[in-house]
C-alpha cells in the first residue's frame, strides 16, 4: 500500500531553520498533523493544519499545504537543542463510516541539531 | 494532570514466552489506542477501543496478540507466544476526542531473544 514518506535525517546548525518534509497519500484527507516524539517519550502533538489552508503559523512553528501535490512540510525556526527529536507527519484519511477514523504516520524524521 | 501511563518501560524475554503490557489512560478518556512502533518506523495501530469495545482491531495478528479492556479504563496487551520480529515499542494512547487529539505514553519497549 501506499505510505507517508518522509527524509529519515536532517541536520540543522542551532539558530537555523529547520525545514521537514512529507509527502502523504490521499488528497481528500481532511487533516494533516505533525507529532514530536523525543527520546523515551510518547509522540506529542505539536500542529495541525485543515486542508482547506495553505499555511498556518503557530509561534515558530510554520506548515505548509500543497494539496496538489500531496506534500506538507513543517518549518522550524531558530532551531534550538531542545528541538531535537523524531518528527512525524500524519494523516487521517477521510471517514468512511462512523468511527473509522485512523491515524497513519509517515517514518518520521531524526532533527539533529549542531552546536 | 497525570498522563497516559504505561508498564513496564522496558522488558526481555526469551522467544516463546508470553508478555504483557499494561496502560493507564487518562481519566475519563474514552477511547484507548495500542500502537506498534518498529525501529525507524511510525506508529501502527493495532487496536482501538471506545470504553470496553474493541471498534477497530483490524491490525492486531489475532494468533498470538489479545487485547482486553475490562470497565472501560485499563487495558492489557499480551502476545502469546513472543516472537523474535515482536521486538518494538509498544504505544498507548488515549483520547476524549478523535485520534489525533489523543495522548501518548512513553511505551514499553519490548526486546525479545
Amino acid at each position: 500500500g501506499e505510505d507517508v514518506e518522509q527524509s529519515l535525517f536532517l541536520s540543522v546548525r542551532e539558530g537555523d531553520s529547520s525545514v521537514i518534509n512529507c509527502t502523504y497519500t490521499d488528497s481528500s484527507s481532511t487533516y494533516l498533523y505533525w507529532y514530536k516524539q523525543e527520546p523515551g517519550a510518547g509522540l506529542q502533538l505539536l500542529t495541525y493544519i485543515f486542508s482547506n489552508m495553505d499555511m498556518k503559523q503557530d509561534q515558530r512553528l510554520t506548515v505548509l499545504l500543497n494539496k496538489k501535490d500531496k506534500h506538507l512540510s513543517l518549518r522550524i525556526a531558530d532551531t534550538q537543542t531542545g528541538d531535537s527529536a523524531i518528527y512525524f507527519c500524519a494523516e487521517i484519511p477521510p471517514i468512511s463510516n462512523f468511527g473509522n477514523e485512523k491515524l497513519t504516520f509517515g517514518t518520521g524524521t531524526r532533527l539533529t541539531i549542531i552546536p | 494532570e497525570a498522563g497516559v501511563v504505561q508498564s513496564p518501560r522496558y522488558k526481555i524475554i526469551e522467544k516463546k514466552q508470553p508478555v504483557a503490557f499494561w496502560c493507564n489512560p487518562i481519566s475519563g478518556h474514552n477511547t484507548l489506542y495500542w500502537y506498534l512502533q518498529n525501529l525507524g518506523q511510525g506508529p501502527e495501530l493495532l487496536i482501538r477501543y471506545e470504553n470496553e469495545e474493541a471498534v477497530d482491531d483490524s491490525q492486531l495478528p489475532k494468533d498470538r496478540f489479545s487485547a482486553e479492556r475490562l470497565k472501560g479504563v485499563d487495558s492489557t496487551l499480551k502476545i502469546q507466544p513472543a516472537e523474535l520480529g515482536d521486538s518494538a515499542v509498544y504505544l498507548c494512547a488515549s483520547s476524549a476526542g478523535t485520534s489525533a487529539e489523543a495522548f501518548f505514553g512513553q511505551g514499553t519497549r519490548l526486546t525479545v531473544v
